[in-house]
């Protein structure tokens, strides 16, 4: 297997302007993760979804971001517009499902985005 | 945070000695994981314990876990050049569906 594919991987940008994360899961894999990653603010769980469903979205910052899973091979995390304090890595992850409770999660390479 | 910490944030040892991290949590866990990140690389899952395991083994990684004290700690033995990375916990809570990671320990293995 591929991994988790994400795409770009890295995105400049300047303020205003509209950016799509991409990622796909690992195939087979119901849980689907996005993370930002700063300095300031360490590793931020954003949203997860679980077959392809949105359960918990409170980590989302603002209205400005919104994340989509279509099908189960492809989800994105989009911000509109975008801010300087966006600037971040930005990462998918996706895990099996075993048991009740989430197991190991699997991670993307990451999105590097600069807002200008 | 209110999920805990992990300690020391930095530790710069020489190649071949431990390295030990811990992580310190708050409320009542279902499992608790080790990840490593390399520097402008994605997280890598290292191991997990469960909440009725005290300890476990993969390879130079050890990991242990007091429920009692709601901390757990990571040791690398005889470290390597290479083991140079930054280790996180993420913790799997017991209630709801909540899984925090910590702020992580950045690690120097001198050569």
């Amino acid at each position: 297997d591929a991994g988790v594919i994400q795409s770009p991987r890295h995105e400049v940008t300047e303020m205003g302007q509209e950016v799509t994360l991409r990622c796909k899961p690992i195939s087979g894999h119901d849980y689907l993760f996005w993370y930002r990653q700063t300095m300031m603010r360490g590793l931020e769980l954003l949203i997860y979804f679980n077959n392809n469903v949105p359960i918990d979205d409170s980590g989302m910052p603002e209205d400005r971001f919104s994340a989509k899973m279509p099908n189960a091979s492809f989800s994105t995390l989009k911000i509109q517009p975008s801010e300087p304090r966006d600037s971040a890595v930005y990462f998918c992850a996706s895990s099996p499902r075993l048991g009740r409770k989430w197991e190991t999660q699997y991670f993307g390479p990451g999105t590097r985005l600069l807002v200008l | 945070s209110q999920q805990g910490e992990e300690d020391p944030q930095a530790l710069s040892i020489q190649e071949g000695e431990n390295a030990t991290m811990n992580c310190s949590y708050k409320t009542s866990i279902n499992n608790l994981q080790w990840y490593r990140q390399n520097s402008g690389r994605g997280l890598v899952h290292l191991i997990l314990i469960r909440s009725n395991e005290r300890e476990k083994h993969s390879g130079r990684l050890r990991v242990t876990l007091d429920t009692s004290k709601k901390s757990s700690s990571l040791l690398i033995t005889a470290s390597r050049a290479a083991d140079t990375a930054s280790y996180f916990c993420a913790k799997s809570l017991s209630t709801g569906n909540q899984f925090y990671f910590g702020t992580g320990t950045s690690l120097t293995v001198i050569p």
